[in-house]
């Protein structure tokens, strides 16, 4: 694993069912992050995770839950999927010393259409 | 509010400068980042400003003027690999990042 590595990068889902995106990096990023990417949209932060063991929410978490078991996973869950949850979903990590500003790091991408 | 406006789409010729603009709004202010991106893939970084000035990176260069909430991509000697949405994005005083829609650059020969 090099990065940041999302999966599936691309799902088709039934409305009401669950699904996790799972998320895995290995730059010993203290913090992770959940972003939704809609056309004409800027990316939305869903929740976040500035360590591990500690988790927070963004600007739409609703219908979303996360968890930061250790440093390097971050899963995303949709408890039941609703058609306005398609979207393309992109996990992020950054090292976030004293200044907090360090760049982000993004997987792939995961592709998901809820029917 | 918070908000973060660019131009939502930009179109250049091969060989030219192009700059893209970004006027943000925020609580607070840590920062301005770039990223690009490649239709279909993840954003990468390009640059971070929190001092005004311009900062030169190459062929890309980002300017910033905290006093007027402004900054600029400036883009030079334009390659067809330069088509891309590219995305302005605030760092607020909780250390949030506040994303633009992006503006999507159409390079010509």
């Amino acid at each position: 694993i090099a990065g940041i590595t999302q999966a599936p990068t691309s799902q088709i889902l039934a409305a009401g069912r669950r699904m996790t995106l799972r998320c895995t990096q290995d730059m010993r990023h203290n913090a992770m992050y959940w972003y939704r990417q809609d056309l004409g949209l800027g990316l939305r932060l869903i929740h976040y995770s500035n360590t591990a063991g500690t988790t927070g929410k963004g600007e739409v978490p609703d219908g979303y839950s996360v968890s930061r078991a250790n440093t390097d996973d971050f899963p995303l869950t949709l408890a039941s999927a609703v058609p306005s949850q398609t979207s393309v979903y992109f996990c992020a990590s950054s090292h976030m010393g004293s200044t907090h500003t360090g760049e982000l790091f993004f997987g792939e991408g995961s592709r998901l259409t809820v029917l | 509010g918070q908000n973060i406006d660019q131009p939502t789409e930009m179109t250049a010729t091969e060989g030219a400068i192009v700059q893209i603009n970004c006027t943000y709004q925020t609580s607070g202010f840590n920062g301005l980042f770039w990223y690009q991106q490649h239709a279909g893939e993840a954003p990468t970084f390009l640059s971070y400003n929190v001092l005004d000035g311009l900062e030169e990176k190459g062929r890309f260069s980002s300017f910033l003027s905290r006093s007027k909430g402004y900054s600029y991509l400036l883009l030079k000697e334009l390659q067809m690999k330069d088509s891309a949405s590219y995305l302005c994005a605030a760092l607020d005083s909780n250390y949030q990042l506040i994303w633009g829609a992006g503006t999507k650059l159409i390079i010509k020969p």
